[in-house]
């Protein structure tokens, strides 16, 4: 069963903490995406990547980086962690149309 | 850019009635996808119908269907015979066909259908 698996259901970090959110799929796609959730606003681009090494800005990058080392994992990083960064963060991955979706990680910051 | 817009942000229907979701978006693009998603309480997004922009025929699946009208920039969702298992968020999403979805999914800010018993 192919799947996007993120590494933490439920995290809770303190302000000021460096932050990784790891996805990991296991489909060889070439695209990799972070979305963030938040009530009333769907779902937000963070960043991106189509390809090893390559990272693109999404529609909401401040706060944020990413790192993909690998073709399989892509890592959100928040380098300095603040409360308005309290949310649910989404991993998924494509080829052409076809998209799968991790289950997501709820990050409250305290 | 393009922006997608659900205007309604809660729906509550009885169980095995008939229900319509609607989405409108905003694009300069003529080749694009249009994708309906379903969250339920367990998060994971579900795809539920995807339509290619240049097919003028409705994309059907089992209860679910769509009416997409490319010129007034619609696309809505169909749910027939709703069960109380079709209760969730749901997503409309939009991609550019050119560079073959790279950069992404544009989505609305959810409708969250209820299905009451």
């Amino acid at each position: 069963d192919v799947k996007v698996t993120q590494s933490s259901r439920y995290l809770v970090k303190r302000t000021g903490e460096k932050v990784f959110l790891e996805c990991v799929q296991d489909m060889d796609h070439e695209n990799m995406f972070w979305y963030r959730q938040d009530p009333g606003l769907g779902l937000r681009l963070i960043y991106f990547s189509y390809d090893v090494k390559m990272k693109e800005k999404g529609d909401i990058p401040e706060g944020y980086s990413v790192s993909r080392e690998k073709k399989e994992r892509f890592s959100l990083i928040l380098e300095s962690a603040s409360t308005n960064q309290t949310s649910m963060y989404l991993c998924a991955s494509s080829v052409h149309a076809g998209y799968t979706f991790g289950s997501g990680t709820r990050l409250t910051v305290v | 850019a393009q922006t997608v817009t659900q205007s309604q942000p809660e729906m509550s229907v009885q169980e095995a009635e008939t229900v319509t979701l609607s989405c409108t978006y905003d694009t300069s693009e003529n080749n694009y996808y249009l994708f309906w998603y379903k969250q339920p309480p367990s998060r994971q997004m579900i795809l539920v119908i995807r339509q290619e922009a240049y097919k003028q025929q409705n994309a059907t699946e089992n209860r679910f269907s769509v009416n997409f009208q490319k010129a007034a920039k619609s696309f809505s969702l169909k749910i027939s015979d709703s069960q109380l298992g079709d209760t969730a968020m749901y997503f409309c999403a939009f991609m550019k066909h050119e560079g073959g979805g790279a950069d992404g999914l544009t989505f609305g800010k959810g409708t969250h259908l209820i299905i009451q018993p």
